[in-house]
């Protein structure tokens, strides 16, 4: 299955600390896309990373990718209690870049 | 207002009973798909459409069928529930240009429970 993995499954953190999830998939990628649910909602997207790119910032979001070991980490600097939530990747399909798999998520939980 | 609606929002519904999940986008988005979410669980694909008379199936689609009516609906099917169909389900679109074209904008979800 081409279906990214995240890790940790759960974190709780307090406010101001920060946050890095994992993400590891199987086969080869054209990007990959991080995306926040918060409970019960829909996936809001945060940010792609393209194949051929190694790190890439979006406000207080850093995610790295690293093709070699199939692997990709968001870090979320200066967590605050609305960062609560569930985060997911996605990664393209190598057979058909139209269709995405999504990890089963990190679950956020950040104290005030 | 919202650039993905779904409807109904939340349904229950009894074994064996045909239900329908709609989808309605104005994001002028050529690409739409459905996906459910199980407790604890990422998203897994249905069915995926690129346009009007393109219709795919994704890992899941046993027991499922859709209908692209128009470039900005999608429907959903379940011929005959069944319990284990019950969980949330999501409509997303995808569209534009470039690599924007692949990032997916969700719906609010339905949340489906088959008694």
């Amino acid at each position: 299955s081409q279906q990214g993995e995240e890790d940790p499954q759960a974190l709780s953190i307090q406010e101001g600390e920060n946050a890095t999830m994992n993400c590891s998939y199987k086969t080869s990628i054209n990007n990959l896309q991080w995306y926040r649910q918060n409970s019960g909602r829909g996936l809001v997207h945060l940010i792609l990373i393209r194949s051929n790119e190694r790190e890439k910032h979006s406000g207080r979001l850093r995610v790295t990718l690293d093709t070699s070991k199939k692997s990709s980490s968001l870090l979320i600097t200066a967590s605050r209690a609305a960062d609560t939530a569930s985060y997911f990747c996605a990664t393209d399909a190598p057979d058909n870049f139209n269709k995405f798999y999504f990890g089963s998520g990190t679950k956020l939980n950040v104290k005030p | 207002d919202a650039d993905v609606t779904q409807t109904p929002r939340n349904r229950i519904t009894k074994t064996g009973k045909r239900i329908m999940l709609e989808c309605s986008q104005t994001k002028g988005h050529d690409r739409m798909y459905w996906y459910r979410q199980d407790p604890g669980l990422g998203l897994r694909l249905i069915y995926y459409s690129f346009d009007v008379k393109d219709i795919n199936k994704g890992e899941i689609s046993d027991g499922y069928s859709v209908s692209r009516q128009a470039q900005a609906k999608f429907s959903l099917s379940l011929e005959s529930a069944i319990p284990n169909q019950t969980a949330l389900y999501f409509c997303a679109t995808s569209g534009g240009a470039g690599w924007e074209r692949d990032t997916q904008y969700f719906g609010p979800g339905t949340r489906l429970t088959v008694l």
